[in-house]
């Protein structure tokens, strides 16, 4: 099956300066796409969000930027701060009709784990 | 605060017993729900997803007749891991949709972590 990959599994960013976490999508049939956070031992935590319409959106410290000419994802953090070191997961979403039911399957890259150095 | 609650949010048990884990929608109603199951170090594996009074849809791989998925109500899933093995132990999330709510993030729970001895 189709599936969502990383171009890199660690990064590690110095205090205040800005992280980049990039991601690869297959799934052409995808038409929207979610970061997510996830500390050790909790859920993912919905960071921020893109519909295929668009190729650039901003939240607060965080960018999500899509090309989906080379379908790629990107999560931009600026001024990091230790509260950002966690695991970074992209997401796609794609709609199914399963059983009459328009579901929509999230699936979910294989994560970046994010460290700030203080 | 939190929109989606999982119980318990871990567990111990025996191999060969059964372990029931509730995710419960706390404010809207969840027509839709998702089990994903993730080891360590490892991303989330969508196992099934269930609509509110119908039976669940399983992901390629996963056992039906040994994860019981039940979602009765709009409010509550239960997946029930039965005759668990030591090779069911993860950590297991639920999350939710709303009515209508396509193209918004899912909500997810905080996990369980089970453990079988």
């Amino acid at each position: 099956g189709e599936s969502v990959g990383l171009h890199l599994p660690t990064l590690s960013v110095q205090e205040g300066d800005n992280s980049i976490i990039n991601c690869a999508y297959s799934n052409s049939a995808s038409d929207y796409f979610i970061w997510y956070k996830q500390e050790s031992g909790k859920g993912p935590q919905f960071i921020i969000d893109i519909r295929s319409n668009m190729d650039k959106r901003q939240g607060q410290r965080v960018t999500v930027l899509l090309n989906k000419t080379v379908k790629h994802l990107s999560l931009q953090i600026a001024a990091t701060q230790p509260g950002d070191s966690a695991v970074y997961f992209c997401a796609e979403n794609m709609r199914e009709v399963i059983s009459n039911f328009g579901n929509e399957k999230l699936t979910f890259g294989t994560g970046t784990r994010l460290t700030i150095i203080p | 605060g939190a929109v989606v609650s999982q119980h318990p949010s871990w567990v111990i048990c025996k191999s060969g017993t059964s372990v029931k884990i509730e995710c419960r929608s706390l404010d809207f109603q969840a027509t839709t729900m998702f089990w994903y199951r993730q080891f360590p170090k490892q991303s989330l594996m969508l196992m099934a997803t269930s609509n509110e009074g119908s039976k669940a849809t399983y992901e390629q791989g996963v056992e039906k007749d040994k994860f019981l998925i039940n979602h009765a109500s709009l409010t509550l899933s239960t997946l029930t891991v039965t005759s668990a093995h030591p090779e069911d132990s993860s950590f297991y999330i639920c999350s939710v949709r709303g009515r209508g709510s396509y193209n918004s993030p899912l909500h997810f729970g905080n996990g369980t972590r089970l453990t079988v001895t």
